[in-house]
């Protein structure tokens, strides 16, 4: 089946510009989750959801990000007034939810491709 | 809070032979699970294994083992008959306490490994 995917691929923007992400889940997965990669560093959270449901938004780093999921399937996140320094790899992952075990094999989270956001 | 370490910043083991690449966990929590994802030059993050912490048995995947040493805190990711595919950057990661409600992982620093012929 289809993985998750996201769009665009690529992406860059002059400073000051406000960028959206999209990311479409793995069918069926209830859980969405958005985190930032810097080049050579691991992956770093950002938000989550469960169904349309923001559950937990503590990674975001300050109130020019925002994410939404209306309908509980396709999320966008949104970076307003870009600045230089939100140059990163933005990854959208998805899950099924829990089996009420913590960690357990549901639990896996899928990746997408990434967007690579560049911002002059 | 829950940390992740990866100690090894670079790898190199000869193809067909085996190769472990070290992950030490921070959390006082009982209940986690652990994962390992592989991230070819293509930008990919590709989940490789997990572990759960109240599993008795060690993971395997394939040629993937998970060497999980609970009192010590740490859960190794081995690789068997190395092949030059496998030449990326792995990253282990730590899922915190289920809520019912999802979880959102912790990633360490990576591994870059390089396979040589």
């Amino acid at each position: 089946g289809a993985g998750v995917s996201q769009s665009p691929r690529y992406k860059v923007t002059k400073r000051g510009q406000d960028v959206a992400l999209r990311c479409d889940p793995i069918s069926g997965h209830v859980s969405l989750y958005w985190y930032r990669q810097a080049l050579g560093q691991g992956p770093e959270f950002l938000t989550y959801f469960n169904y349309e449901a923001q559950q937990d938004k503590s990674g975001l780093p300050n109130d020019r990000f925002s994410a939404e999921r209306p309908e509980g399937s396709i999320s966008t996140l949104t970076i307003q007034r870009t600045e230089q320094r939100d140059s990163a790899m933005y990854r959208c992952a998805s899950s099924l939810p829990g089996q009420g075990r913590s960690g357990g094999p549901a639990d896996t989270q899928y990746f997408g491709p990434g967007t690579r956001l560049t911002v002059l | 809070a829950q940390k992740i370490t990866q100690t090894q910043p670079g790898m190199f083991v000869q193809e067909k032979e085996a190769v472990t690449l070290d992950c030490t966990y921070d959390t006082s929590d009982p209940s986690y699970g652990l994962f390992w994802y592989k991230q070819p030059s293509s930008g990919e993050m590709i989940f490789l294994i997990y572990q759960g912490s109240y599993d008795q048995q060690n993971a395997t995947e394939g040629r993937y083992s998970l060497n999980f040493q609970k009192a010590r805190k740490s859960a190794n990711l081995v690789i068997s008959a190395s092949q030059l595919g496998d030449s990326a950057m792995y990253f282990c990661a730590m899922s915190p306490p289920w809520d019912n409600q999802g979880g959102k992982l912790i990633f360490g620093q990576g591994t870059e490994l390089s396979v040589k012929p």
